[in-house]
């Protein structure tokens, strides 16, 4: 039973590349969740999807972050013209649903922007 | 605004002593909260949580309590070991179709056991 897979788990970008993560989430489970951790700081809530929804952004920067949580296949997040305070480590969490107090959380993606 | 505040960054205790590490939350709305552990370069692991209905939730060495009316809840380790060093997270959730198991983190405490 896989766990919340996350890839890739290292990703250097140079200053205004595109950046895409991937998570797949725990078997049955339809609910993921992104954090980001910046150096020297807790998780901070992103977003929050179901399959083909978006369901609560508000933790996403207004502007070159977006994410996604297709039909088929991972949710990706996807950071584009990455600049270097984009820099840090990525979390992503997977439930079974409403009402599913815990979360799973994968090993992270770590992001270096040079 | 941090809802929830982990003030001691790091905590020392040696092997076998207790390891006790708090968490201070503002938001009324919180009726779920957990603690997860995390080791270097690894995502964070569950380790024990509790309802708002509950004062006090056991699972082998560690104990959660909560006090609801000061909004404070403590993790205790007992006794500690070298394997529990690692930084501990305190995480809040609060009821809502749009919340789903959306959780709110505190900073973190990095608990060292010294053999």
């Amino acid at each position: 039973n896989a766990g919340v897979m996350q890839n890739p788990r290292h990703l250097v970008r140079r200053r205004g590349q595109e950046a895409r993560l991937r998570c797949s989430p725990m078997k049955g489970h339809s609910h993921v969740y992104w954090y980001r951790q910046l150096p020297e700081e807790g998780l901070k809530f992103m977003v929050y999807l179901q399959k083909e929804n978006i369901i609560d952004e508000s933790g996403m920067p207004k502007e070159r972050f977006s994410a996604e949580f297709p039909k088929e296949g991972p949710s990706i997040l996807r950071i584009q013209q990455v600049v270097r305070g984009d820099s840090a480590a990525y979390f992503c969490a997977s439930s079974r649903g409403v009402g599913d107090t815990e979360a799973f959380f994968g090993q992270g993606t770590r992001l270096t922007v040079v | 605004d941090q809802q929830v505040k982990q003030n001691s960054p790091s905590l020392s205790v040696q092997e076998g002593r207790i390891s006790i590490l708090n968490c201070d939350y503002t938001n009324s709305m919180f009726d779920y909260f957990l603690w997860y552990k995390k080791y270097p370069a690894e995502g964070p692991t569950f380790l024990i949580s509790i309802s708002s209905i509950k004062d006090k939730n056991e699972d082998g060495r560690f104990t959660v309590f909560l006090n609801k009316s000061a909004k404070h809840l403590s993790l205790h380790i007992v006794p500690s070991q070298p394997g529990d060093s690692a930084v501990y997270f305190c995480a809040a959730s609060a009821p809502g179709e749009t919340s789903g198991s959306r959780l709110t983190f505190g900073e973190g405490t990095q608990l060292t056991v010294n053999p």
